[in-house]
C-alpha cells in the first residue's frame, strides 16, 4: 500500500490567498483526521471524519478552515482566506478498516508558508 | 474528559544509554494506548501499542507496559543510537463508545537527542 497520500508537500502563498491541502487515505480506512503542527502549539487534531461524514470539527480555529471529504478516497481542507499565522505543518491521517484497529496512519505532512 | 501527560523534553543522551520517557493517562474505561515516533521532517509513525492491562508493546527495541494500577505507559530501550533522535508521542484511544471512538488524544511529546 502506498500509504496516506498528501499534496502539495509544501506550499508557499501570500496572505489572502485560498490554499487547499489534499488527501488520499489508505484505502479501506473508514476515519480520517487533519492535523496541525506547530513549535508553538503542538499537534492539534482539526477535524477528523468517519465514513465521509464529519465528526468533531471543533479543533478548526476558525471560519476561515473548512474540509470536506466527497468520497472515501479523498478529501481537501481549505483556508480561505489564509493569514501569515496559518503557517504549520498539516497533516492527514487515516485508520480503521477490516479488523477496526484505530491506530492512525500519517501522511508525509505539507509545510504551508503563508507570507 | 481524556487526557496524556507526558514527561517535559527535550532529553539528551549519550549513545548506548538508557532511555525512560514518562507518559501517564487519565481516561475512562480500558482505551488503547499507543506510542508515536516523528522523526524530523517527516509524519508521526506507530513506534509500538497496548489494546490491555499488562500487555507489553514492544517494537525496534523499545517497550511500553500498560499499567492500569498506576495509569501509566512509559517508553524504555535499554540501549539508545543516534539514529532514535527524534520526537516521541504517548497516544490513547477509547476502545468502544462514546464520542471520541477512533480519535487520539496525543501528549505533547518529547524531544530525544542521542549523542555519539
Amino acid at each position: 500500500d502506498a500509504g496516506v497520500i498528501q499534496s502539495p508537500r509544501h506550499e508557499v502563498t501570500e496572505m489572502g490567498q485560498e490554499v487547499t491541502l489534499r488527501c488520499k487515505p489508505i484505502s479501506g480506512h473508514d476515519y480520517l483526521f487533519w492535523y496541525r503542527q506547530t513549535m508553538m502549539r503542538g499537534l492539534e487534531l482539526l477535524i477528523y471524519f468517519n465514513n465521509n461524514v464529519p465528526i468533531d470539527d471543533s479543533g478548526m480555529p476558525e471560519d476561515r478552515f473548512s474540509a470536506k471529504m466527497p468520497n472515501a478516497s479523498f478529501s481537501t481542507l481549505k483556508i480561505q482566506p489564509s493569514e501569515p499565522r496559518d503557517s504549520a505543518v498539516y497533516f492527514c491521517a487515516s485508520s480503521g478498516g477490516q479488523g477496526m484497529s484505530y491506530e492512525q496512519y500519517f501522511g508525509p505532512g505539507t509545510r504551508l508558508t503563508v507570507t | 474528559g481524556n487526557s496524556v501527560t507526558q514527561m517535559e523534553g527535550p532529553v539528551t543522551l549519550s549513545e548506548e544509554a538508557f532511555l525512560t520517557i514518562n507518559c501517564t493517562y487519565t481516561a475512562t474505561g480500558y482505551p488503547s494506548l499507543f506510542w508515536y515516533v516523528q522523526y524530523p521532517g517527516e509524519g508521526l509513525q506507530l513506534l509500538l501499542k497496548a489494546t490491555k492491562a499488562d500487555d507489553k508493546g514492544s517494537n525496534k527495541g523499545f517497550e511500553a507496559t500498560y499499567r492500569k494500577e498506576t495509569t501509566s505507559f512509559h517508553l524504555e530501550k535499554g540501549s539508545v543510537q543516534v539514529s532514535d533522535s527524534a520526537v516521541y508521542f504517548c497516544a490513547l484511544t477509547p476502545n468502544a463508545g462514546g464520542t471520541s471512538y477512533g480519535k487520539l488524544t496525543f501528549g505533547q511529546g518529547t524531544i530525544l537527542t542521542v549523542h555519539p
